[in-house]
């Protein structure tokens, strides 16, 4: 497709249980970020892919989230005993380079039960 | 310190007519970029317009514009001519150099409604 695409679009999952969101980007952009967004709130930055350089981590809220992404396009963000505090939207956004915008896929939208 | 300051949580305006949303930053940098989203009911993220810190001209886009005043940090969005499909969540974000543009760091936006 020619957008960014995020999947699933919504996740539903118990207390405790691991997820895995996933996000692909557009072709040739080379770089990629997640955010999330709890409801009617803005945009928290979480991690950001450029290239082979070592991704930013700085936004993460805690050691139960870490992100991948493999071969320079397709990255898996994943939250480890999930809390119901996590519930939000998942946004992952790519981006060409330098000032471009970023694109933004239409999120996981998770809730913690 | 917020670096995106979103003063109105939210605003109204009568369809047809002009509104501006507001918008402040916080940064040392000399190079950087800024950025308005609009967001929809269904959640989209829709890039509307950008500014750069070395652009000597305010960013026009149709019916967007920016209002670009670099000694007061400021980054106003204006929309004219406002139609009942630009209610939404408007989202002014900035980039800095010196984060290696690694972080688009967003504002708590403001919430449109365009009344008929």
């Amino acid at each position: 497709g020619a957008g960014v695409s995020q999947s699933p679009s919504n996740k539903v999952t118990e207390k405790g249980k691991d997820v895995e969101l996933r996000c692909d980007p557009i072709s040739g952009h080379t770089a990629l970020y997640w955010y999330r967004q709890s409801l009617g709130q803005g945009l928290e930055f979480l991690i950001y892919f450029q290239g082979n350089s070592a991704p930013d981590k700085s936004g993460l809220p805690s050691d139960r989230f870490s992100a991948e992404r493999t071969g320079g396009s397709v990255s898996t963000l994943t939250i480890q005993r999930t809390q119901q505090e996590d519930s939000a939207v998942y946004l992952c956004a790519s981006v060409r380079g330098g000032n471009s915008p970023l694109h933004f896929g239409n999120g996981t939208r998770l809730t913690v039960t | 310190a917020q670096k995106i300051t979103q003063t109105q949580p939210g605003m109204f305006v009568q369809e047809k007519e002009a509104v501006t949303l507001d918008c402040t930053y916080d940064t040392s940098d000399q190079s950087y970029g800024l950025f308005w989203y609009k967001q929809p009911s269904s959640g989209e993220m829709i890039f509307l317009i950008y500014q750069g810190s070395y652009d000597e001209q305010n960013a026009t886009e149709g019916r967007y514009s920016l209002n670009f005043q670099k000694a007061r940090k400021s980054a106003n969005l204006v929309i004219s001519a406002s139609q009942l499909g630009d209610s939404a969540m408007y989202f002014c974000a900035m980039r800095e150099a010196s984060g290696g543009y690694n972080k688009l760091i967003f504002g708590a936006g403001t919430r449109l409604a365009v009344h008929p």
